[in-house]
């Protein structure tokens, strides 16, 4: 079974410039989640899809951040225009459901460097 | 404000020393889960305790819950070079899975 992909693993863009990182999950999780490294700072959670349904977007810092998840399988986060402090590693992950015993599964990440 | 403080941040030990890392927070957690970091990989779950006060080990992994469920603890037994590596703790709040708040996590490194 192959894991939660995502791509690209790294991107350098200007200041301004638009990117847009990709995450395929786990075949069949219908629970998809981004998350963000910021340097020097924890993950922190970004949202939340069940399906292709937005369950929980609290953690988008500003609306320069579009995720969209077309069908229910992979799942696009658009940064728009791109700032400094949007440098990071953003992760996804998915599960197959919800609930503390579900074992969510990460990707390798995307390290976002905006310059 | 860091709702899971994760310590220490950085940790140098030589291999057979023992290890605890620490997760507190002033928040009760519906569960609290341990994961390992390799350098250029995303998290990967170790363990996951759900009842205060639980206990659980993973060969020479100990995690523990507290009482209150609002801290937790990662024993390292004999701790080997192939430990080495990034340890986070991440708190469920509200029984929502892959919801997840994390600690800063500790960066551990077992010398030969």
């Amino acid at each position: 079974e192959a894991g939660v992909t995502q791509f690209p693993s790294h991107s350098v863009i200007e200041k301004g410039q638009t990117v847009t990182l990709r995450c395929d999950p786990i075949s069949g999780h219908d629970n998809l989640y981004w998350y963000r490294r910021v340097m020097g700072k924890e993950i922190k959670f970004l949202l939340h899809f069940v399906k292709e349904s937005k369950q929980d977007e609290s953690g988008m810092p500003n609306n320069r951040f579009l995720a969209e998840r077309t069908g229910g399988t992979y799942s696009t986060l658009k940064v728009q225009p791109a700032e400094l402090e949007d440098s990071g590693v953003y992760f996804c992950a998915s599960s197959r459901a919800q609930g503390s015993s579900t074992e969510a599964f990460f990707g390798q990440g995307t390290r976002l460097t905006v310059v | 404000t860091q709702l899971l403080e994760q310590s220490p941040q950085f940790l140098s030990i030589q291999e057979g020393e023992n290890l605890t890392v620490y997760c507190n927070s002033s928040s009760v957690f519906s569960s609290l889960q341990w994961y390992r970091q390799e350098p250029g990989e995303g998290p990967v779950l170790l363990v996951t305790v759900v009842t205060g006060g639980e206990v659980k080990k993973l060969k020479r992994l100990t995690f523990q819950f507290g009482d209150a469920r609002k801290d937790s603890s990662l024993h390292i037994t004999a701790a080997q070079p192939g430990d080495t590596g990034l340890y986070l703790c991440a708190g469920d709040r509200n029984n929502q899975g892959g919801k997840l708040i994390f600690g800063q996590g500790t960066e551990l490194s077992v010398k030969p």
